[in-house]
């Protein structure tokens, strides 16, 4: 079935340093790619997305990377904060219109 | 981006009794909304897609006779947990799809549900 898979689970980097969290999509119908951060006890905030038109994508210290032919997709995290600690969500929207979440990344940014 | 909230943002009840989660797109209309589950240090798991005036879909495994959807109109949706008991106890988190920004996915902050 449609699945995201997302790695690494936790990430440590000391303040800036960057951080790189892949994901992979089994939906070759897919074409929107989301990225979420979650602080605790809030919902996910919209970060920076990618079309599949579209190989890169940057935003300040944010980017993303898109393989369509592999169907892997990265978020690159530059001159990390303490600010960016939180779990980042990948996610792929299906030929569906369904969005798949892949399982998350728990980001520490040691000061 | 746009705004979508959720109330309560707590609540705690008894088990046996109905909880109400309210879900509002606040400067735009939603014609679909999706609820999900989140259990502490995992995923979202989506739980059902709301559609405004007709029946919600729900996923495979959730009970749509334990968990009402009402989407009355374009910028509310509601989530209905019946009869809690302590399992359902889980942070319930709604979103709500742009048309007017290519169909993008906006979150609202969650909903805290504990049943004693």
């Amino acid at each position: 079935g449609e699945n995201v898979e997302q790695h690494p689970s936790t990430l440590s980097v000391q303040e800036g340093d960057s951080a790189v969290i892949k994901c992979t999509y089994s939906d070759s119908a897919s074409n929107y790619f989301p990225w979420y951060k979650q602080e605790l006890g809030k919902g996910p905030q919209l970060i920076i997305d990618i079309r599949s038109n579209v190989g890169e994508k940057k935003d300040q210290r944010i980017a993303v990377t898109l393989n369509k032919t592999a169907k892997h997709f990265s978020l690159h995290i530059t001159e990390t904060q303490p600010e960016d600690s939180a779990v980042y969500f990948c996610a792929a929207i299906t030929g569906g219109f369904k969005t798949i979440f892949g399982a998350g990344t728990r980001l520490f940014v040691k000061a | 981006g746009a705004v979508v909230s959720q109330h309560p943002s707590r609540v705690i009840c008894k088990s046996g009794t109905s909880v109400k989660i309210e879900c509002r797109s606040l400067d735009f209309q939603a014609t679909t909304m999706f609820w999900y589950r989140q259990f502490p240090k995992q995923s979202l798991m989506l739980m059902a897609t709301s559609n405004e005036g007709s029946k919600a879909t729900y996923e495979q495994g959730v009970e749509k006779d334990k968990f009402l959807i009402n989407h009355a109109s374009l910028t509310l949706s509601t989530l209905t947990v019946t009869s809690a008991h302590p399992e359902d106890s889980s942070f319930y988190i709604c979103s709500a799809r742009d048309p007017g920004m290519n169909n993008e996915q906006f979150f609202g902050p969650g909903t805290r549900l504990t049943v004693l």
